[in-house]
């Protein structure tokens, strides 16, 4: 069963603007929430987390939202730049399940000039 | 280099052959995940170790499958009697003990059954 989804498989987006990234969970027990950047022919790199006791975190270009009572957490990237381009990983885990990783399908974010 | 090291990078191997993968955790965490990513798709979790102790094995990780990780340090995926489904990225991620920090991935290893 899939526990996270990422219902957008791709994403495009302008140089220098907002690229919004969406992500929805099933599993209440879920209580830490990750969003890994893939390359290809690489292994996920992580970019930015959120605990269940939080609804916002920052670093630099990076913000990832939680809504926990509608299991939806968001990744926003201000602004956008031809580096970004990637596979965009949302994750989840919890004490409940050893921390191991529930993903979702990914969106491919592809950043124009 | 202290990340997360996988060996090899890529295997190409012949259907009902065996093949073995290592994986080289960061030295300071005893926690260690087996994932495998197919195409489209996230990784999905296969099994994990405390130290040298396998704790949980998913119901992906058929009889064919075997983990170890010997002393708690390095670990091996070992797949007998491979099969043209068994092709996939199996990725390698360490964590510390009791913390809900980041896993740290290494780069895979891309397996093709021909």
């Amino acid at each position: 069963d899939q526990q996270v989804k990422q219902n957008s498989p791709s994403l495009s987006v302008q140089e220098g603007r907002i690229s919004i990234l969406n992500c929805d969970y099933t599993n209440s027990m879920f209580d830490y929430f990750l969003w890994y950047k893939k390359y290809p022919a690489e292994g996920p790199t992580f970019l930015i987390s959120i605990s269940s006791i939080k609804d916002k975190n920052e670093d630099g270009r990076f913000t990832v939202f939680l809504n926990k009572s509608a299991k939806h957490l968001s990744l926003h990237i201000v602004p956008s730049q031809p580096g970004d381009s990637a596979v965009y990983f949302c994750a989840a885990s919890g004490r409940g399940n050893d921390y191991k990783l529930s993903f979702g399908a990914g969106t491919t974010v592809t950043v124009r000039a | 280099d202290t990340g997360v090291s996988q060996n090899p990078r890529h295997k190409i191997t012949k259907r009902g052959q065996n093949v073995t993968f290592r994986c080289d955790p960061i030295s300071e965490h005893n926690r260690l995940y087996w994932y495998r990513q197919t195409l489209g798709q996230g990784p999905e979790f296969l099994t994990y170790f405390q130290n040298e102790a396998q704790l949980e094995k998913s119901r992906l990780l058929s009889d064919r499958f075997s983990a170890e990780r010997p002393k708690g340090s390095f670990s091996t995926l070992e797949i007998q009697r491979t099969e043209q489904g068994d092709s996939a990225m199996y990725l390698c991620a360490s964590t510390e003990r009791g913390s809900s920090t980041e896993a740290f991935f290494g780069q895979g290893t891309r397996l093709t059954v021909v």
